[in-house]
């Protein structure tokens, strides 16, 4: 069954530290895998990743996928209070729709 | 403002009643998708139109579910005989093609009491 996974579920941390965040995905004709950021409503996207070992960095977030092993990992260096958020990873299957993970729930503290 | 938006941003109704959401996608795209997002999941599929045309519905999506698309712009999203299980938030979103990246509504937050 399509699946993606994300870990941990839920994270504290320290402004100024540096988070990693994983996503394993078993998706039939994987295309593509997207990381959207979900703070109190709206999914807003980051990032989309086709390629094995290729960076895509965007500030403080990079990300990086792993067509062999299967998984992708989002790092946010120098933590910010407003990096507070729940972060979603999803790949497209069928053609057709997307399949989320149940997320990561980031607290930076002050 | 050219996002997607969801209206209303809230309801709550009694159980058994009848609610209909709506979204109007961003206008050039012709991709629509309907999710539910239950407290600690991810967005979970319910079906998805291209232009107004309805291409595939989720499992999830009940007899009790109906979406509409009519004029392959805006859709509602119809709940029958409401249930306390479907409170949940309802996004919308709407992209140009099916390798395109999904803009998301705000979402309609539905409690059924």
């Amino acid at each position: 069954e399509d699946k993606v996974v994300q870990s941990p579920l839920s994270l504290v941390v320290h402004e100024g530290d540096t988070v990693t965040l994983n996503c394993s995905y078993e998706v039939t004709n994987f295309r593509s895998l997207l990381w959207y950021k979900q703070e109190k409503k709206a999914p807003t996207f980051l990032f989309m990743l086709t390629s094995s070992g290729i960076e895509k960095k965007s500030g403080r977030l990079s990300s990086i996928l792993d067509k062999k092993e299967l998984f992708s990992i989002l790092n946010i260096t120098a933590t910010q209070t407003g990096d507070s958020a729940v972060y979603l990873c999803a790949a497209p299957y069928n053609n057709n729709d997307m399949r989320f993970g149940a997320g990561t729930r980031l607290t930076v503290k002050p | 403002d050219t996002g997607v938006s969801q209206n209303p941003r809230h309801k709550i109704t009694k159980r058994g009643q009848n609610v209909t959401f709506r979204c109007d996608p961003i206008s050039e795209h012709n991709r629509l998708y309907w999710y539910r997002q239950t407290l600690g999941q991810g967005p979970e599929f319910l079906t998805y139109f291209q232009n107004e045309a309805q291409l595939e519905k989720s499992r999830l999506l009940s007899d009790r579910f109906s979406a509409e698309r009519p004029k392959g712009s805006f859709s509602t999203l119809e709940i029958q005989r409401t249930e306390q299980g479907d409170s949940a938030m309802y996004l919308c979103a709407s992209s140009l093609s099916d390798r395109s990246v999904y803009t998301f509504g705000s979402g309609t937050r539905l409690t059924v009491v």
